[in-house]
């Protein structure tokens, strides 16, 4: 299986400051077609899950700007440019290429 | 706009059986791969199950391979997940989920396996 795995555990972060999730993989992500298949999930306290960022960095319809997703291969980041009071919550990578689907095992953003 | 209804949920004993569903609506549920995936009490992401728009196509993880299986309905709009032999640590919320990218998620529905 791949391992897919997140640091840090928790990250607290001052209101309009930047914060930054690391996610790697055991295995690359790249498939036959070119693309990576790397995605990005917030899930808010008491919500399900939303994706927030496909195919590394492309970020979904209705995703603030100041989300990003950068990376390649195997090494992944997720960045806030400034965190803000909604963006709360455990942030969860996932690979959808190999089977099993695995995700990481989260990180949980709070406000200093 | 895309919704995902997920029910069935509830609370059944240990070795019991629940069948999960998830009605879709606002796409053409036929052309996508559509998945469960769980969440347990406090715990992370775990995806469970995902079947393929072509048909050609189910996928299992480990820990439920041959108790649980998953099925479609593209004349209903609806996604089910048969669940049998239950265990505690099959407690969870169960979401619907489209595409193996993951980019629409039901509400989810509790499935608690407890005596």
């Amino acid at each position: 299986d791949v391992v897919m795995t997140q640091s840090p555990l928790s990250l607290p972060v001052t209101l309009g400051q930047p914060a930054s999730i690391s996610c790697k993989s055991s295995q690359s992500l790249v498939y036959s077609d070119g693309d990576t298949y790397l995605n990005w999930f917030q899930q808010r306290p008491g919500q399900s899950p939303r994706r927030l960022i496909y195919k590394v960095s492309k970020r979904d319809s209705g995703v603030p700007e100041r989300f990003s997703g950068s990376g390649s291969g195997t090494d992944f980041t997720l960045k806030i440019s400034r965190v803000e009071a909604e963006d709360v919550g455990v942030y969860y990578c996932m690979q959808s290429i190999h089977w099993p689907l695995t995700f990481g095992g989260g990180t949980k953003v709070e406000i200093k | 706009e895309v919704q995902l209804l997920e029910s069935g949920g509830g609370l059944v004993q240990p070795g019991g059986s629940l069948r999960l569903s998830c009605a879709a609506s606002g796409f053409i549920f036929s052309t996508y791969n559509m998945n469960w995936v769980r969440q347990a009490p406090g715990k992370g992401l775990e995806w469970v199950s995902t079947f393929s728009a072509t048909g050609d196509g189910t996928y299992y993880a480990d820990s439920v391979k041959g108790r649980f299986t998953i099925s479609r309905d593209n004349s209903k709009n609806t996604l089910y997940l048969q669940m049998n032999s239950l265990r505690a640590e099959d407690t969870a919320v169960y979401y619907c989920v489209r595409q193996q990218q993951g980019d629409n998620w039901g509400q989810g529905t509790l499935v608690t396996v407890s005596s």
